[in-house]
């Protein structure tokens, strides 16, 4: 059984450089063609894809947000962690990260249940 | 990147009718890189369907979709009580990257 669980820090000060995890359980990152994926959503708003890191370690980001996003995986700890920098309120949301599978492509199928960021001072 | 368009943003129908969404790419889309994803309140998206006709486990075969080009649409033959949700369709090529459209609302009538 695929499962996914996002965690970090509830609230984070302007400024301040926001990490989150993903621990994954029921399949491995090294698996050619599997990925991982973060999207947020803030409250009451659309999906916003973030960040997608794969089995082979390529790594691509949101060009709106590419100079302040970085997405890494430990293998080992079946983890992928991505870190935000200088947050600001606008980036209030419900982060998710999913598996999502590029061989063949698919979009993300099992998603973790989303962890909540509030920015605020 | 590629905007996507839902339309109508809010749809009101009741339990057995036909519910009809739409997608509006802002470029070309093949449907093979589309998917469309339901969310209940507090939820996660739950991936429905992708491709022509890729359903994810468990859905069933009242969601389908259709259309190529810029212009998609997702059909709902016949809503049951657990169908009224948000959807949103997405895009999920990596070039250029994965975008989502703002949704779409389906309420009972």
């Amino acid at each position: 059984q695929v499962t996914l669980r996002e965690s970090g820090p509830a609230l984070v000060k302007p400024t301040e450089t926001l990490t989150l995890t993903c621990t994954f359980s029921g399949f491995s990152l090294t698996t050619s063609g599997v990925c991982i994926t973060w999207i947020r959503q803030p409250p009451g708003k659309a999906l916003e894809w973030l960040a997608r890191i794969d089995w082979d370690d390529e790594k691509y980001y949101s060009a709106s947000l590419k100079t302040r996003l970085t997405i890494s995986k430990d293998t080992s700890k079946n983890q992928v962690v991505l870190t935000m920098t200088n947050m600001d309120p606008v980036d209030t949301a419900t982060y998710y990260c999913a598996r999502q599978i590029a061989i063949p492509a698919a979009p993300p199928l099992e998603w973790g249940q989303g962890t909540l960021v509030t920015v605020s001072s | 990147e590629i905007v996507l368009t839902q339309s109508p943003g809010t749809l009101s129908l009741a339990p057995g009718e036909r519910a009809t969404l739409s997608c509006r790419a802002s470029q070309t889309v093949s449907i093979s890189w589309l998917a469309w994803y339901q969310q209940k309140p507090g939820q996660a998206p739950r991936l429905l369907i992708y491709g022509a006709s890729s359903r994810a486990t468990g859905i069933p075969d009242r969601f389908s979709v259709s259309g190529s080009g810029t212009d998609f649409t997702l059909t709902i033959s016949r809503l049951e009580p657990e169908d009224f949700a948000v959807y949103f369709c997405q895009q999920f090529g990596i070039s250029p990257p994965p975008t989502f459209g703002q949704g779409t609302k389906v309420e009972i009538k």
